[in-house]
């Protein structure tokens, strides 16, 4: 069961223009999202997060949306550039019933984004 | 500073041999973690440590593997009688601390298994 689901494979985005990458996941218990991005051979870079308790985090060019009713989260790129090129993660994370959490992360599929100059 | 290294970056085993993969964590982080990266997936958890316990291992797929950071800081992951199904990228992370807000991991570049 995929609890954390990125339906689009990939998309690509001219220069300058939003880039807009979804998110949808299953389980209610989570509370904490985070995107990542990877380039070939190295491993995924921390991007930008969100607590359940907001709906907006911003950072940049980097806005994280969450609309919890939907499970649903998306990243905005504005505006992008062709060093955003690369396989953008997003995860989730749940804080356990005894009030401690080590952060285990459930990530989705992955969408490659090209940025084409 | 210095951030996650792991190493061998790349690692050719035949069906049946065991292989041990390292990771050093960023420098007194509290939290280390091991995933694994299939072709064209998201990582998997496998395990987790808080310093030198290994408070989840509920992500292996079999006995045949095993990690261990018995002083909290290095860990290693060994697979045992290695098979095909085995090959993959395994990612390990690390964090300072993960009972806060911030459950930011920080990544090491993946060592590459093929088993042939």
């Amino acid at each position: 069961d995929q609890q954390v689901k990125q339906n689009s494979p990939s998309l690509s985005v001219q220069e300058g223009r939003i880039s807009i990458l979804n998110c949808d996941y299953t389980n209610s218990m989570f509370d904490y999202f985070l995107w990542y991005k990877k380039y070939p051979a190295e491993g995924p870079t921390f991007l930008i997060s969100i607590s359940s308790i907001k709906d907006k985090n911003e950072d940049g060019r980097f806005t994280v949306f969450l609309n919890k009713s939907a499970k649903h989260l998306s990243l905005h790129i504005v505006p992008s550039q062709p060093g955003d090129s690369a396989v953008y993660f997003c995860a989730a994370s749940i804080l356990n019933a005894g009030g401690t959490s080590y952060g285990k992360l459930t990530f989705g599929q992955g969408t490659i984004l090209t940025v084409h100059p | 500073g210095a951030g996650v290294s792991q190493s061998p970056r790349y690692k050719v085993a035949k069906r049946g041999q065991d292989v041990a993969l390292r990771c050093d964590p960023i420098s007194g982080h509290v939290s280390l973690f091991w995933y694994q990266q299939a072709l064209g997936q998201g990582p998997e958890f496998l395990t987790y440590f808080q310093n030198e316990a290994q408070l989840d291992k509920s992500g292996l797929p079999s006995d045949r593997f095993f990690a261990e950071r018995p002083e909290g800081s290095v860990s290693t992951l060994k697979i045992q009688r290695t098979q095909q199904e085995d090959s993959a990228v395994y990612l390990c992370a690390s964090s300072p601390r993960t009972d806060t807000g911030t459950r930011e991991q920080y990544f090491g570049p993946g060592t590459r298994l093929t088993v042939t």
